[in-house]
């Protein structure tokens, strides 16, 4: 069964600096895709970052941007910049590339934004 | 940007009661989803939906669990007789044809059982 795993509970790091979230993922299958949600306080999920696995370039989204390594089962999300409207709990999900197959979600990491 | 609709966005119920939580998913969207998040936990697949009918569900979707498309353009989660580990933040989903388009969640029901 695939799994993804968020390392962090919580993270914090100071407005304008960057910061890294780490998330590592377990799966056979060798077409699936990638992702990175936010939720902030309102608990709408929002996507931030997609990566599909048969690309080699790592996803950009203007100030967030991924580390994909697709050998070491590793999809890490950078913010730089950081903005205090960063601040929510992010989750590393994964889904397989079949059209119908559900999104399975890490257990996320809150982040804070130190003024 | 096209969005998915829940309603009512919050509800309270007494336990044992049932409860109809709505969605209207994307209009030319193909593939329904309800996911659930218990307060500070990660977000939990219960169930897909495909075609008019269940294409996987996970153990928390049990018998007292119900989906259907009634008219075409809603979809809905069906508890029949909750329990007060029923209450959550229910969140429904949709995606297109393309397997490479995004899911589009919808801005959630948090249902509380007493």
């Amino acid at each position: 069964a695939q799994t993804v795993t968020q390392s962090q509970p919580e993270m914090s790091v100071q407005e304008a600096e960057t910061v890294t979230l780490s998330c590592t993922y377990d799966t056979s299958e060798s077409d699936y895709y990638l992702f990175w949600y936010k939720q902030p306080p309102s608990r709408q999920m929002i996507l931030v970052i997609r990566q599909e696995a048969y690309k080699q370039q790592n996803a950009t989204e203007n100030r967030f941007s991924v580390n994909f390594q697709k050998a070491a089962k590793s999809f890490s999300l950078k913010i730089s910049d950081s903005q205090l409207g960063d601040a929510a709990m992010y989750f590393c999900a994964y889904r397989r590339g079949n059209r119908d197959d559900k999104i399975i979600f890490g257990k996320g990491t809150r982040l804070h934004i130190l003024p | 940007e096209p969005e998915v609709t829940q309603t009512p966005s919050h509800q309270v119920t007494q336990m044992g009661q049932e409860v109809i939580l709505r969605c209207v998913p994307i209009s030319n969207h193909l593939y329904f989803y309800w996911y659930r998040q218990i307060l500070g936990q990660k977000v939990e697949f219960l169930v897909s939906f495909y075609n008019n009918e269940i294409s996987e569900k996970s153990e928390i979707f049990d018998d007292q669990f119900s989906v259907e498309r009634p008219d075409g353009s809603n979809f809905t989660l069906k508890i029949r007789s909750t329990k007060l580990e029923d209450s959550a933040m229910y969140f429904c989903a949709s995606i297109g044809y393309a397997t490479n388009e995004k899911l589009f969640f919808g801005s959630g029901t948090q249902l509380s059982v007493l």
